[in-house]
């Protein structure tokens, strides 16, 4: 069964230092988002992208982040100067073409530790 | 705004005994509503939605869900637990039939199935 990946499963930086999370959705999905996780809260939605662009996003999605599909296959997720809040869980999902019934699979989540 | 509440941090049941999982919504059009599972150090995992027709909803593993419309809830169900069903189980919803495809999502309720 395919399924979204993620790399890496744990990233730890350095406060005001940039990173960039990876995922791979499924193969024939257009559809692709970002969420994240902060230990011991909900999870919240990011941003959703198709056909290249930001189709939608939340007030959490401020300048600090950004999206991009490089290549046919990867989706990343930059933040460009880390701060303490963005530890969290990021989990990519993909859905098949975004129609009202679309389900969204997930990846197994990054790990991202800000020290 | 939309959004999901999850009454219940845990749930502890028998193995063998039927279990449910209680999930309140609110959005503003129709409800699209969906159930995730996490296992420990997984991603979320799709189980089932609910989108229109039948209130009774099946999924994967032998899980079901009952949409009641006038009680805004959409509970999750199985007549007979087993101890590997013991997992972090979110409810999410999105508002139908407004192109956002965001997904709110509750805060979770962990399942403890006791042999």
């Amino acid at each position: 069964e395919p399924e979204v990946t993620q790399t890496p499963s744990h990233q730890v930086t350095q406060m005001g230092q940039e990173v960039i999370l990876r995922c791979v959705p499924i193969s024939n999905h257009l559809y692709f988002y970002w969420y994240r996780q902060i230990l011991g809260q909900k999870v919240e939605f990011l941003v959703s992208f198709y056909n290249n662009e930001i189709s939608e996003k939340s007030e959490i999605f401020d300048d600090q982040f950004s999206v991009e599909r490089p290549d046919g296959s990867n989706f990343t997720l930059k933040i460009r100067s880390t701060k303490l809040e963005d530890s969290a869980m990021y989990f990519c999902a993909s859905s098949l073409a975004g129609g009202d019934s679309d389900t969204q699979y997930f990846g197994p989540g990054t790990r991202l530790t800000v020290l | 705004a939309q959004s999901v509440a999850q009454p219940e941090d845990q749930v502890n049941v028998a193995e063998g005994n039927p279990l449910t999982v209680k999930c309140t919504y609110s959005v503003s059009g129709n409800p699209y509503l969906f159930w995730y599972v996490q296992y420990p150090n997984r991603g979320l995992q799709f189980l089932l939605k609910y989108i229109t027709g039948d209130n009774l909803v099946k999924g994967s593993y032998g899980f079901e869900a009952e949409f009641n419309k006038s009680q805004t809830s959409f509970h999750l169900k199985k007549p007979s637990a087993l101890v590997s069903d013991s997992a972090l189980y979110f409810c999410a919803v999105r508002d139908g039939g407004t192109g956002r495809r965001a997904l709110t999502f509750g805060s979770g309720t962990r399942l403890q199935v006791q042999p």
